[in-house]
């Protein structure tokens, strides 16, 4: 089954915050988080893999609780740079083969 | 320079007419996959592969095919395309384990009219 992202798109001036939620009916080991901008390949954010752990990647950073399946992606003080469509995914514990990703987050950052 | 290489990055074709997606890393990655990304859908998973020799269906496996006989190429065949096949489609790979990030080729974008 597919995580569940919310929302579906914000868009944000220059210095906003944003928080990106990725949620799952089954029972999470880990959660990726890949951001892709128009027109390129996604590109690799961070991995989190206990429960309640916390990254950070510049002004990104992720938690994820394991109990709730979810994990939230915050991105502080945006730049223009952070533009682009964020997407969580999981790939399965016992065959790590297996892999699904979240419709994705569209995310316009603005001057 | 470590990369996942696709081609062609454009592609468009008639419906019947059989294709090959060409995908390989020079990374020494174990693990390879390819996705078909389509407007609200995300990234689906077609096949992937464990290691040489080893695929093993994704969750949008029909009409695809994909071989391993060589650990850096991992191409995607389609026997006989039709237009619900027109996507952009992204190879991956990554060494083994559910806890690696995986790296992306820049997509191959397929039309079949």
């Amino acid at each position: 089954q597919q995580p569940v992202q919310s929302p579906q798109a914000v868009i944000l001036r220059e210095g906003e915050d944003a928080v990106i939620n990725c949620s799952s009916s089954k029972a999470l080991y880990s959660v990726h988080w890949y951001r892709q901008k128009h027109g390129e390949a996604p590109v690799f954010l961070m991995i989190l893999l206990k429960g309640g752990e916390q990254k950070g990647h510049d002004k990104i950073s992720a938690s994820f609780n394991e109990k709730k399946q979810q994990s939230s992606l915050y991105l502080t003080a945006s730049q223009l740079s952070y533009s682009g469509t964020y997407f969580c995914g999981t790939r399965n514990n016992t065959n790590a083969g297996k892999s699904t990703f979240g419709d994705g987050t569209t995310l316009t950052v603005k001057p | 320079e470590a990369q996942v290489t696709q081609n062609p990055r454009y592609l468009i074709t008639v419906t019947g007419k059989k294709l090959t997606v060409t995908c390989s890393q020079n990374m020494n990655h174990e693990y390879m996959s390819w996705y078909r990304q389509d407007p609200g859908l995300g990234l689906r998973q077609i096949y992937y592969s464990m290691n040489v020799e080893v695929t093993d269906k994704g969750d949008v496996p029909e009409g695809y095919k994909v071989s391993r006989k060589e650990k850096r190429n991992f191409p995607l065949i389609l026997e006989s395309p039709s237009p619900n096949q027109t996507s952009l489609y992204f190879c991956a790979s990554s060494f083994t384990g559910s806890l690696t990030p995986l790296h992306f080729g820049n997509g191959t974008r397929l039309t079949v009219t």
